[in-house]
């Protein structure tokens, strides 16, 4: 059974450029989660998709946005890139409500923007 | 809104020892969730233990339990005969039970646990 996974591991992209980050999450799950990790910190909730919607969303801009498609995967999509925005991206993912049941983190997309 | 402090950045003990890992939070809401994740280089996020608020029972897993002090809002982790692949960084997280988890984890910014042999 896999776990959750992330795609691509790695990227590098340049101040005012856009990217998309994908998530599948494991099987059975329908809620993700996207969180970003900065070196050194914690990470931090940025938004929570369930049956293709956005349910709450963290103190993140609109730069930020997602997408859920029917088979539950997800998407992360971030504009305009900011020198800021370099952090660890990671998804996780859980059966209906997150706090009851366990959520199952992915290993992360690595981002820097130079 | 909710806040998570762990106060120990780095801890170092020997194998086979315990070790406590301190962890306070701040909320104003009765029912929530508390949890322990630990985050090796790997850095992949993995549940170590989750507390319910509403459960006086300490939690425990094996080598890990948790003293939760809910009126002092403390929530330490305990790690008993500590092995080497226990090193990793540590992180304290709340999760509010309104709303069913929509607004996701709040961590704190980790404890470095490192086991030397």
């Amino acid at each position: 059974d896999a776990g959750v996974t992330q795609s691509p591991t790695h990227l590098i992209k340049t101040r005012g450029q856009q990217v998309t980050l994908r998530c599948s999450p494991k099987s059975g799950h329908d809620t993700v989660s996207w969180y970003q990790q900065a070196l050194g910190q914690g990470p931090q909730f940025i938004f929570q998709y369930y049956e293709e919607e956005e349910r709450q969303r963290g103190n993140f801009p609109d730069r930020f946005s997602g997408h859920q498609f029917p088979n539950y995967s997800s998407e992360l999509n971030v504009n305009a890139l900011l020198l800021g925005d370099s952090a660890l991206y990671l998804c996780a993912s859980s059966f209906g409500l997150a706090g009851v049941n366990e959520q199952f983190f992915g290993p992360g997309t690595r981002l820097t923007v130079l | 809104a909710q806040t998570v402090t762990q106060s120990q950045p780095e801890m170092s003990v020997q194998e086979a020892e315990t070790v406590t890992l301190s962890c306070t939070y701040d909320t104003s809401e009765n029912n929530y969730y508390l949890f322990w994740y630990k985050q090796p280089p790997s850095r992949q996020m993995i549940l170590v233990i989750r507390q319910e608020a509403y459960k006086q029972q300490n939690a425990t897993e094996n080598r890990f339990s948790v003293n939760f002090q809910k009126a002092a809002k403390s929530f330490s982790l305990k790690i008993s005969d500590s092995q080497l692949g226990d090193t990793a960084m540590y992180f304290c997280a709340f999760m509010s039970s309104s709303g069913g988890g929509a607004d996701g984890l709040t961590f704190g910014k980790g404890t470095h646990l490192i086991i030397q042999p």
